[in-house]
């Protein structure tokens, strides 16, 4: 079955860098786009992030242009997400989800923390 | 970015009762929305997709309906498993934008 993991999450000081994993099995990682999703504590989920299956034509939310990255390597049946300048208002679990032929998301993840604080 | 405006942020309701949760969109997105489920602690679960039609092993006591700017989540007879926070979610262009969330609670 459809199986997601996230990874990478922690705790970091404003301004500093993270890279988060997603590690996929279960369907040809190959063939799917894929997406961020995060989810400040206590507060609703923000889509972050969107890239095609092939790693091409990738779009992020307002909040995080200029500062995070998705990427995959296929390869590896993996997704990233290098969070650069990070900020107190990143502070949410993030989750990678699998499109669902560009009308939502089917599968998630579990989620990873990422703290952002002094 | 499209606005997704959800209301009610919360509602509380008994089992067996009928149920809904609307969502208007700052413009017109077609029918290029979907609907989640989250519980406490929980990833969100794919509910429907293309405002009305339900992913695979989505109870059928679940509907979405709508078109344009408003759209309607009905679920006619609410059971227990069901007391979670729904959202809505564009997917007309990006970036997509998600509604602030529905918390169904137990009255």
């Amino acid at each position: 079955q459809v199986h997601l993991v996230e990874s990478g999450g922690g705790v970091v000081q404003p301004g500093e860098s993270l890279r988060l994993s997603c590690a996929a099995s279960g369907f040809t990682f190959s063939g799917y786009g894929m997406h961020w999703v995060r989810q400040a504590p206590g507060k609703g989920l923000e889509w972050v992030a969107f890239l095609r299956h092939d790693g091409s034509n990738e779009n992020h939310a307002d909040s995080v242009t200029g500062r995070f990255t998705i990427s995959r390597d296929n390869s590896k049946n993996t997704l990233y997400l290098q969070m650069n300048s990070l900020r107190v208002e990143d502070t949410a679990v993030y989750y990678c989800a699998r499109d669902f032929h560009n009308s939502g998301n089917d599968y998630w993840g579990q989620g990873t923390l990422v703290t952002v604080s002094s | 970015a499209i606005q997704m405006t959800q209301s009610p942020s919360s509602l509380s309701a008994s089992v067996g009762d009928r149920v809904t949760i609307t969502c208007r969109a700052s413009q017109g997105i077609r029918n290029d929305l979907g609907w989640y489920q989250q519980k406490p602690g929980k990833a969100p679960k794919f509910l429907i997709y293309s405002t009305s039609t339900l992913h695979s092993e989505v109870p059928s006591r679940f509907s979405g309906s709508g078109s344009g700017t408003d759209f309607t989540l009905t679920i006619s007879s609410l059971q227990p498993e069901d007391f979670a926070t729904y959202y809505c979610l564009q997917d007309y262009t990006y970036p997509w934008t998600f509604g602030q969330g529905t918390k169904v609670e137990i009255k």
